[in-house]
């Protein structure tokens, strides 16, 4: 079956330190992925976007990888801060779909001062 | 500024009640988007608009059904509300990929 997958169980970082949070998919031909960032009672904020042919894309201390090889994104938050801790949810858009979205069901991070 | 607006913010009904959310966006965005979200789960589809008089069916749409009479508002009916349907709702806007979403329904069905 087609799916999305990011773990499901809380990750916790030290502050300063990276993190850095997995999306897998599968049976997808995705044209792009994006990252999102949802807060406690309020609907998902759009973080990066980054397409099949792209391998990196930065934003401030943000950095998404994708690697259609692997089926695989990752992202990156450099020098972590308490205000970073929130839920990210990975959203894949599939060839020809018409904006759709499939959604992961995101990973709580909580980084600790 | 724009944003994307959605009513009631929280709402309890019993079964077999109709029930409409209201989603109202000022982006003039072509593209809006419902979803449920219910914990262990993403984001799941219900119904989706490409513009006025367009509607289309998402992964879950079942007992949902939407319409789209100008370009800014896309209200979300449960015809017969059932306690499956209880969820956080979600309607969001795009122009092109990046998606904007509202605050979200709290809906809980008894």
């Amino acid at each position: 079956s087609q799916k999305i997958e990011q773990n499901s169980e809380a990750l916790n970082i030290q502050e300063g330190k990276t993190a850095t949070l997995t999306c897998n998919y599968t049976n997808y031909s995705p044209a792009y992925l994006q990252w999102y960032r949802q807060d406690p009672g309020r609907g998902p904020v759009f973080l990066l976007l980054i397409r099949e042919n792209e391998k990196e894309k930065r934003k401030e201390r943000l950095k998404v990888t994708f690697d259609t090889t692997l089926k695989q994104s990752l992202f990156h938050i450099t020098a972590s801060q308490p205000a970073d801790s929130a839920t990210y949810l990975c959203a894949l858009d599939v060839k020809d779909s018409n904006y759709q979205l499939i959604w992961g069901a995101g990973t709580k991070l909580i980084i600790k001062p | 500024d724009a944003e994307i607006t959605q009513s009631p913010r929280h709402k309890i009904t019993e079964t077999g009640r109709q029930v409409t959310l209201a989603c109202h966006q000022t982006w003039n965005h072509n593209n809006m988007f419902w979803y449920r979200q219910d914990l262990g789960h993403g984001l799941r589809l219900i119904h989706y608009s490409y513009g006025v008089q367009d509607t289309n069916k998402g992964e879950v749409s079942d007992g949902y059904s939407v319409s789209r009479s100008n370009t800014e508002d896309l209200p979300l009916t449960l015809e017969s509300a059932a306690s499956s349907q209880t969820s956080v709702y979600f309607c969001a806007s795009s122009d092109l990929y990046e998606q904007y979403f509202g605050p979200g329904t709290r809906l809980t069905v008894t």
